[in-house]
């Protein structure tokens, strides 16, 4: 099935840097979703936007649904160690259907 | 705030065992969703249902199968189990409306066959 680009991969920061990951595909979306997992847990909603241009915060993180419809970007300010985990993306796409589609993921680390 | 419970965090199963894997969700949603969870290639959807006995395939089904005999329950079935079923398994649900809903996801099960 098809996949999103995410990334970076991974990524190791300072406490209280700021942070930037993104997502892009091929075909447009209506939506974008995005994801954190703690090690061992399940992903837990974060933002989802619904609207080209949208630009959403919840609290340090900030996500926008790119203009294109085929990008959408997660930024964490002033990182502190709690952070650490998977970040998610997610985007849907007029399909019909209930159905995702996933990236694979930015593994965050923040160093002390 | 939805709960979705998935009945082990941890199992160990044998090469050729049948395997059952429980999802259990609190909020009367309709859609439930199996996917699994292996590094570099993200989550994958394995099996759908939108409601009681229905399913429908995902991008994975070869080798799983579901049952959905209770809206509140949704399972995950390893027919005999192989070693490539390996995997961390995440189950998630969504109540009908706008299909655009998102999935709201368990703490997952960590299956190791061996």
């Amino acid at each position: 099935g098809q996949q999103l680009n995410q990334s970076p991969q991974s990524m190791f920061i300072q406490e209280g840097e700021d942070v930037s990951m993104n997502c892009t595909s091929s075909s447009i979306f209506n939506t974008w979703l995005w994801y954190k997992q703690d090690p061992g847990e399940g992903p837990v909603l974060l933002i989802a936007l619904y609207k080209a241009g949208e630009l959403t915060s919840n609290g340090r993180l900030t996500a926008q649904f790119g203009i294109t419809r085929k990008d959408s970007f997660l930024n964490i300010s002033a990182s502190i160690p709690s952070d650490v985990g998977i970040y998610f993306c997610a985007g849907h796409n007029l399909s019909g259907t209930y159905k995702y589609i996933f990236g694979t993921g930015t593994r965050l680390k923040v160093l002390a | 705030d939805v709960k979705v419970t998935q009945s082990s965090r941890y199992l160990v199963k044998r090469t050729g065992e049948k395997v059952f894997l429980e999802c259990v969700q609190d909020m009367d949603h309709e859609n439930m969703f199996w996917y699994r969870q292996d590094p570099g290639l993200g989550l994958r959807l394995i099996y759908f249902s939108y409601d009681v006995k229905m399913k429908e395939k995902g991008d994975i089904p070869e080798g799983y199968s579901v049952s959905r005999e209770k809206k509140e329950r949704f399972s995950l079935i390893l027919e005999s189990a192989s070693t490539n079923q390996t995997s961390m398994y995440l189950c998630a649900s969504t109540p009908t409306g706008w299909r655009n809903q998102p999935q709201h996801f368990g703490d997952g099960t960590r299956l190791s066959i061996l």
